[in-house]
């Protein structure tokens, strides 16, 4: 079961915008519109920012934004905040009940 | 609030088992499917399990099927990992996840350690 394609790492300044860019094939992103993102802070609970490709949860940011296109979905954070440094995942659903994810993006707040 | 806790990990020998639980609260336990989910040592995260609200329907990735087998006893809202024949490669921090009412996992526990080594 191949992961979904995350860039290893991105950064940037407080207050500018960041894209996070997720890569698979029709079989996940590009098949359904099931795309999550989740932001871990290591040590803690995973938490989900993005669900259905642009939805946001109750309580998250509407700094965090989610878009497909094709087989890529992405999640862009815009006005970094240091509390944003984090790893963030995506994640797709595959079918058959089952959910593939990807290797994940290290986030550097400079 | 939604909380999970996991529990149950440690060091175990590889061939050796290892059973792992995950008690939620702040909702109602026996109306969700639950999930298990592993990070492995600077990886990702790697989707094990999908157990349906009533136990009734179970899902597995192919790489732990027939070795693990996840269960739930909603009188105690609990979730379970049994972990069979395990392997260095199941070294990892062992996370539960709560399904959202779509095709995400909403809310997660903070994880639990599992060490397989001799």
């Amino acid at each position: 079961q191949s992961a979904l394609t995350q860039p290893a790492s991105v950064s940037g300044s407080p207050g500018q915008s960041i894209t996070i860019s997720c890569t698979s094939t029709s079989s996940d992103v590009g098949g359904y519109n099931y795309v999550s993102w989740y932001q871990h802070h290591p040590g803690k609970a995973p938490k989900l920012m993005i669900y259905d490709v642009i939805n946001r949860p109750s309580g998250v940011s509407n700094r965090f934004s989610g878009s497909k296109s094709g087989n890529t979905a992405s999640l862009t954070i815009s006005g970094l905040q240091a509390a944003d440094e984090a790893h963030y995942y995506c994640s797709s659903y595959r079918g058959n009940s089952s959910w593939v994810f990807g290797g994940g993006t290290k986030l550097t707040v400079l | 609030q939604v909380q999970l806790v996991e529990s149950g990990g440690g060091v175990v020998q590889p061939g050796r088992s290892l059973r792992l639980s995950c008690t939620g609260s702040g909702f109602t336990f026996s109306n969700y499917g639950m999930n298990w989910v592993r990070q492995a040592p600077g990886k990702g995260l790697e989707w094990m399990a999908l157990i349906s609200h009533d136990g009734s329907k179970i899902y597995y990735a192919d790489s732990v099927k027939g070795r693990f087998i996840i269960s739930r006893d909603n009188s105690k809202k609990t979730l379970y990992l049994q972990m069979n024949s395990l392997r260095p490669e199941d070294t990892a921090v062992f996370f539960c996840a709560k399904k959202g009412s779509g095709w995400d996992l909403d809310y997660w526990g903070q994880g639990t350690l599992v060490t397989v080594s001799s």
